[in-house]
């Protein structure tokens, strides 16, 4: 079974400082890897969705890559802003599977 | 602009009680998705649709139900409520299988 890990639970960062936050998954054998922010009491909004045939997607001051051979993720946040304080979960799209394979999450406080 | 939505936000019953809870999507989307949120497990699918009359469990779903009569709607049952279902329910849609799936705002759901 798929297994997805984010390593650290929880971040706080300084505010303008760059910042990078990691996704493993024990399966290689996947479609695509989404990234989502979720804030206090609401939904998942999607950030950034990579299918497997690509190393990396940006937007704005967002960054994700791939490495599907090691099964690892990465989202890099440039300049942070308090704004950004939420918590980021990746998740996988396994091929032959239906559903995400999430991982926990990590909090990120982004301090003034 | 479309949205997906869920209701109620928030919700209290008691152990045995049978609930139900809404989902309503107006993106027209075919696939339609049930999550729950607990603390230190990542987002785990329920059931999911494929498109009207289409249902299928996913990795937790002793104790739920789903029906799809149209395409706007995935109303979640709990037949029997107990306390081990106590979580965040989260409803989802994709336009395709392998893209952005949207998330609503979320039901608290406190079994007693």
């Amino acid at each position: 079974k798929q297994e997805v890990t984010q390593i650290p639970a929880a971040l706080s960062v300084p505010e303008g400082e760059n910042l990078v936050l990691n996704c493993s998954f024990t399966d290689s054998a996947i479609y695509n890897l989404q990234w989502f922010r979720q804030d206090p009491g609401k939904g998942l909004t999607s950030l950034l969705l990579i299918q497997s045939s690509q190393r990396e997607q940006t937007s704005g001051r967002l960054n994700a890559s791939l490495d599907k051979s090691s099964g690892r993720s990465t989202l890099y946040i440039a300049a942070s802003q308090p704004g950004d304080s939420a918590t980021y979960l990746c998740a996988v799209k396994q091929t032959g599977a239906n559903n995400l394979f999430f991982g926990t999450g990590t909090r990120l406080t982004v301090i003034p | 602009d479309a949205e997906i939505t869920q209701s109620p936000r928030h919700k209290i019953t008691e152990t045995g009680r049978q609930v139900t809870l809404a989902c309503h999507q107006t993106w027209n989307h075919n696939n339609m998705f049930w999550y729950r949120q607990d603390l230190g497990h990542g987002l785990r699918l329920i059931h999911y649709s494929y498109g009207v009359h289409d249902t299928n469990k996913g990795e937790v779903s002793d104790g739920y139900s789903v029906s799809r009569s149209n395409t706007e709607d995935l109303p979640l049952t709990l037949e029997s409520a107990a306390s081990s279902q106590t979580s965040v329910y989260f409803c989802a849609s994709s336009e395709s299988l392998m893209g952005t799936q949207y998330f609503g705002p979320g039901t608290r759901l406190t079994v007693l």
